[in-house]
C-alpha cells in the first residue's frame, strides 16, 4: 500500500538546469511533507518541508510546491549542481502525527 | 558530533543468528524512530519510542523483532533468529518533543550469510 509514489526512478539533468521532481500521494489526512537526500551508503538528510496549510516553501536553491487539491508536491532545485547527485526522498505524515511514509526515492544526476 | 549516532554501521550474521542495532539520538531528542530500507524500496516505518515506552511498533514484523529505548543508554534494535530476508539497511531517527523533522542516523547495514 504505496501512499506516497515517486514515479521517476531516474532524472537526468545539465549542471545550471532545473531540476524538478515530482512526487503524489494518495492520503488526504497527510498534513506535513518533507524532501530528505541520501547518498549511496549514507542516511537521509533532511532538505526542507512544508505544511499543508501552505503551497510553497524556499530554502537557498531549494523550492518545494504543494498542491493539496492535486495530492502533488515537487522539489525544485536550481541551479543544479553535480554535487545534488544523489538519491531524493519525498515523506509524509500521516495521522498518527510522527510516522513518515516515504516513495521509492528518484536518482538524480546532474551532469558538467 | 552531535547528530545521530548508530553502531555497527555493517554488520554480518549468519542465518539463526542474533543482530543488535544501537542508536543514540541527537543531543535533547527524546523521541526515537527506526526504518528500514530493503534494496530497491523506500524507507518503511518500524516503531516509534520515547525513553521507556514503545508508542507505535505496528511497522514491526510480529516476531523475532523487538526494540527498546532504555532510560538509560542507546535505543537497541533487536532481530533474532536472522534470515537472509532480514539483510537490509536500518536506520534510525529522532525529534525533540514535538518536532516535525526527524532526522536521521548514518545507518546500519545488516547482511544475513
Amino acid at each position: 500500500d504505496q501512499q506516497v509514489k515517486q514515479n521517476s526512478p531516474s532524472l537526468s539533468v545539465q549542471e545550471g538546469r532545473i531540476s524538478i521532481l515530482n512526487c503524489d500521494y494518495t492520503n488526504s489526512m497527510f498534513d506535513y511533507f518533507l524532501w530528505y537526500k541520501k547518498y549511496p551508503a549514507e542516511g537521509p538528510t533532511f532538505l526542507i518541508s512544508i505544511s499543508s496549510i501552505k503551497d510553497k516553501n524556499e530554502d537557498g536553491r531549494f523550492t518545494v510546491f504543494l498542491n493539496k487539491s492535486a495530492k502533488h508536491l515537487s522539489l525544485h532545485i536550481v541551479p543544479s549542481q553535480p554535487g545534488d547527485s544523489a538519491v531524493y526522498f519525498c515523506a509524509a505524515r500521516g495521522d498518527s502525527g510522527y510516522a513518515l511514509n516515504f516513495g521509492k526515492g528518484t536518482s538524480l544526476l546532474v551532469t558538467p | 558530533n552531535a547528530g545521530v549516532m548508530q553502531n555497527p554501521r555493517h554488520l554480518v550474521r549468519r542465518r539463526g543468528q542474533e543482530a543488535r542495532l544501537r542508536c543514540s539520538p541527537m543531543k535533547g531528542h527524546s523521541h526515537v524512530y527506526w526504518y528500514r530500507q530493503l534494496p530497491e524500496e523506500g524507507l518503511k516505518f518500524m516503531v516509534y519510542l520515547q525513553k521507556e515506552n514503545i508508542i507505535d511498533e505496528s511497522g514491526m514484523p510480529k516476531e523475532r523483532f523487538s526494540a527498546e529505548f532504555p532510560k538509560e543508554g542507546p535505543s537497541i534494535l533487536r532481530i533474532q533468529q536472522v534470515v537472509r530476508g532480514d539483510s537490509a539497511a536500518y536506520f534510525c531517527a529522532s525529534s525533540p518533543q514535538g518536532g516535525n523533522t526527524i532526522y536521521f542516523g548514518e545507518g546500519s547495514w545488516l547482511t544475513v550469510v
